[in-house]
Formats: structure tokens, C-alpha cells, sequence
């Protein structure tokens, strides 16, 4: 069964970092695609980062040059490296498997609160 | 970047009626492969979101058949014959033609 599972949100104070998780299981990451999506409260879905099964990334405008995605094939994981967070970061992040040009598996989301 | 724009805002629906919502890109979404890649997606309160249509107009793996997506080019419709209680949520469409990959604004379905 594919499954998705995030970690490693929580409150951070702005201009700080935290690394979320994203851990696979049922596939393989380094045969697919995966994306970051975040939801801030009361909003709609946004595209921040993928990774190609390749292994090149790729970041959207929001996190350019503060958010890296990369990914550890032995332990299937993949892992969104958040700096310099700002108060409009706050939102719940979601990992999500590329398939067919889309996304089709999604995990529960993990909550990123940018507050002092 | 691709602009996606969903119609209407919300949706105030009776149970059993249809359901039709717009989604249209700025530009066209058809890859160079031929390939058209616009998914749609359902998001009920309190829940991530979930694959109903992918590429235009094909189910999801599980997904009713009371949902069903068409169009081409710039113009794309999700439809939903009978509406039922459980379908209350957000609607997005998404591309995957171009990266970045670009969500609609969502459309609300709530019950009449």
C-alpha cells in the first residue's frame, strides 16, 4: 500500500529553520517524483518544491533560495529544508508522489506555525 | 508560470442535482509529448487532498463514476451528476504540463 507520512513541523520563531520529512513506503522515491504542497490557514494549495526521480530539484518562486529539497534513497525518504522562515510560510505541508504529469498519493500534512 | 482559474467561487448544490465546475489556464496545457496533464482534485474538510481525475478526464482508482472531467486546450469542466452529502468540499484543478505546477483557487460545494 502507498503511503506518505510527513514530520518534523511545529512552531519556529521567523528567520528560523526547520527540516520537514516525507517517508515513503509501498514505492520507491528515487523511481518517482515527489512534490511539497502547502495550505495556509483558510487557503488554497501551492506548489513549492519537487524532486525528479532523477534526482535534479526544482522550487517554486515562494521558497526559492531558502527552501531545498533533497532525498536518502536508503531510508525512502524525502526531506524539505526550510530557511529564513517568514510568517507567510505558516501553513500545513504536504508531500505528494508524482504520476501521469500529477500527484496522486498525498500524506496527512504537517503544521508549520512562523510565529514569535 | 501557468495561471489557473476556477468558476465559481462556491456552490450551493441540492442533493441529487449536477455539480459543474470551470477551470481555465492561461495558456495551453497541451505537453509537447501531446499529452494533456490537468488533474482535479477533492479536499473535504479537515482532510488532504484527494486525486479524482488525472490527465483531463481519467477516474482516479476508486473514484465514483458520478465524477467525470472533460475538456482541452485552455478549458477544462469537472461534473458531478448527483451530488451527495459526502461530495461536500474544495475542488482544485491542478497542471502538470509546466513546472511550477499551478493549483486553481478551489471552488467550495456545499449542500443547498
Amino acid at each position: 500500500e502507498v503511503q506518505l507520512v510527513e514530520t518534523g513541523g511545529g512552531l519556529i520563531q521567523p528567520g528560523g529553520s526547520l527540516r520537514l520529512s516525507c517517508a515513503a513506503s509501498g514505492f520507491t522515491v528515487s523511481n518517482n517524483q515527489i512534490s511539497w504542497v502547502r495550505q495556509a490557514p483558510g487557503k488554497g494549495l501551492e506548489w513549492v518544491s519537487g524532486i525528479y526521480s532523477t534526482g535534479v530539484p526544482f522550487s517554486g518562486v515562494s521558497g526559492k533560495g531558502r527552501f531545498t529539497i533533497s532525498r536518502d534513497n536508503s531510508k525512502n525518504t524525502v526531506y524539505l529544508q526550510m530557511n529564513s522562515l517568514r510568517a507567510e510560510d505558516t501553513a500545513v505541508y504536504y508531500c505528494a508522489r508524482g504520476h501521469a504529469g500529477g500527484l496522486d498519493y498525498w500524506g496527512q500534512g504537517t503544521l508549520v506555525t512562523v510565529s514569535s | 508560470d501557468v495561471v489557473m482559474t476556477q468558476s465559481p467561487l462556491s456552490l450551493p448544490v441540492t442533493l441529487g442535482q449536477p455539480v459543474s465546475i470551470s477551470c481555465r489556464s492561461s495558456q495551453s496545457l497541451v505537453h509537447s509529448n501531446g499529452n494533456t496533464y490537468l488533474d482535479w482534485f477533492q479536499q473535504r474538510p479537515g482532510q488532504s487532498p484527494r486525486r479524482l481525475i488525472y490527465k483531463v478526464s481519467n477516474r482516479a482508482s476508486g473514484v465514483p463514476d458520478r465524477f467525470s472531467g472533460s475538456g482541452s486546450g485552455t478549458d477544462f469542466t469537472l461534473k458531478i451528476t448527483n451530488l451527495e452529502a459526502e461530495d461536500v468540499g474544495v475542488y482544485y484543478c491542478m497542471q502538470g504540463t509546466q513546472w511550477p505546477l499551478t493549483f486553481g483557487g478551489g471552488t467550495k460545494v456545499e449542500i443547498k
